[in-house]
């Protein structure tokens, strides 16, 4: 089974900010790496696929990168809305997802 | 847009059985895969099965296997998940999602307890 790792758990950052989230696969998953936002109460929300691709609707700030092992996920300038966990995922192995990174106001 | 709506969770004693739905609506439903995924109190997230476009082909974690089964009716536009000897291991919110790169669309989720 390929193991997802988040770091860091928690991450404070200040509104209008930027923020790196990043995630490592324990075994190479190429670029088959999606990131979700999920907020209190709500649903996981799809943010980006294929590792850097945004999914329908999702905003400039929001980007991903890397490949193989290495993956980040930065959000350039932080919205009162962007404030949530944010879970990185493999789709190359079956599907397992990292322990999340939430995001909080400093 | 995309819709997906879980019912038939709630509150079952350990070694008891349950069967979710999940009506799809605003897509063609019968082109995608279609998924499970469960999400236990305070916890993060575990995909639990996966089903083929015409039911032929059939995926499950390994906690589940030989417990659970995934289906689907695609004339009602359906998922469903038979959950069979349920543990308090399996006390979730099960989420329906459709399967693309990523899990692009989730319904709201159905609460299963496993309690005595």
């Amino acid at each position: 089974e390929t193991v997802m790792t988040q770091s860091p758990a928690t991450l404070s950052v200040s509104p209008g900010e930027r923020a790196t989230l990043s995630c490592r696969a324990s075994q190479g998953v190429n670029s088959n790496l999606a990131w979700y936002q999920q907020k209190p109460g709500q649903a996981p929300r799809l943010l980006i696929y294929g590792a850097s691709t945004r999914a329908t609707g999702i905003p400039a700030r929001f980007s991903g990168s890397g490949s193989g092992t290495e993956f980040t996920l930065t959000i350039s300038s932080l919205q009162s809305e962007d404030f949530a966990v944010y879970y990185c995922q493999q789709y190359n192995d079956g599907y397992t997802f990292g322990q999340g990174t939430k995001l909080e106001i400093k | 847009e995309v819709q997906l709506v879980e019912s038939g969770g709630g509150l079952v004693q350990p070694g008891g059985s349950l069967r979710l739905s999940c009506a799809a609506s605003r897509f063609t439903f019968s082109i995608y895969w279609m998924s499970w995924v469960r999400q236990a109190p305070g916890k993060g997230l575990e995909w639990v099965a996966n089903i083929k476009q015409d039911g032929s082909e059939k995926y499950y974690v390994d906690s589940v296997k030989g417990r659970f089964s995934i289906s689907r009716d695609n004339a009602k536009n359906s998922l469903y998940l038979q959950m069979n000897s349920l543990r308090a291991e399996d006390t979730a919110v099960y989420y329906c999602a459709r399967l693309t790169d990523g899990f692009d669309y989730w319904g709201q989720g159905t609460l299963v307890t496993v309690s005595s």
